[in-house]
């Protein structure tokens, strides 16, 4: 069964200390792994796409990276605009154009 | 680019009562749009996919006749609520896929109360 595994569920950092959210992955036929942010009571907003092991992606202070099993989002020196729910999700060959999303984790960035 | 709409943002209705709606893709022609239900704290759960012209797909355990959707343009689609009762408020989130773009993009939301 595919499954996507985020965590931790929640992060608390101090603003500046730099942290990295895991995706795992256990699943057949892998296109392309997705990050969004949220924000509350909003939808997602689109952060990266990664297509194959080694690629990697920066924006700000983010930066995505793909191994054959999971992904990585480094949050660099992070300030409290920085909080909010990072979910990831994966697109399947055998999906047509379905995302399966994993559980998200909630970052609070405390000034 | 890439804008996509909902509305309204948030509704409150009575049990029982229907209840309608929107997602338009603003800047570009959706081929696909989706339809997913988040509750608090949890992650976004895939409802239904709809191609423009085409009945919906809807994924397993999501009741179609509950859970009208039409998607009658290339920029729009609705989700109907029939007969909606407590256990049905949630947040709703629409999102569209364009031909070419590497990912779906998401509205802002609705946000259900059924009383």
């Amino acid at each position: 069964e595919d499954q996507v595994t985020q965590s931790p569920e929640a992060l608390r950092l101090q603003e500046g200390e730099s942290s990295s959210l895991n995706c795992s992955y256990t699943v057949s036929g892998l296109r392309g792994l997705f990050w969004y942010r949220q924000d509350p009571g909003k939808g997602p907003e689109f952060l990266f796409t990664l297509y194959s092991a080694g690629e990697e992606k920066e924006k700000e202070r983010l930066k995505a990276t793909l191994t054959k099993k999971e992904s990585f989002l480094h949050i660099t020196a992070p300030k409290p605009e920085d909080s909010a729910t990072y979910l990831c999700a994966v697109h399947l060959r055998a999906a047509g154009n379905k995302l399966t999303f994993g559980g998200g984790t909630r970052v609070l960035v405390k000034p | 680019g890439a804008v996509v709409s909902q509305h309204p943002s948030r509704v409150i209705c009575k049990s029982g009562t229907s209840v309608k709606i929107e997602c338009r893709s603003l800047d570009f022609q959706a081929t696909t749009m989706f339809w997913y239900r988040q509750f608090p704290k949890q992650s976004l759960m895939l409802m239904a996919t709809s191609n423009e012209g085409s009945k919906a797909t809807y994924e397993q355990g999501v009741e179609k006749d509950k859970f009208l959707i039409n998607h009658a343009s290339l920029t729009l689609s609705t989700l109907t609520v029939t007969s909606a009762h407590p256990e049905d408020s949630s947040f709703y989130i629409c999102s569209a896929l364009g031909q070419g773009q590497e990912t779906q993009y998401f509205g802002p939301g609705t946000r259900l109360l059924v009383l």
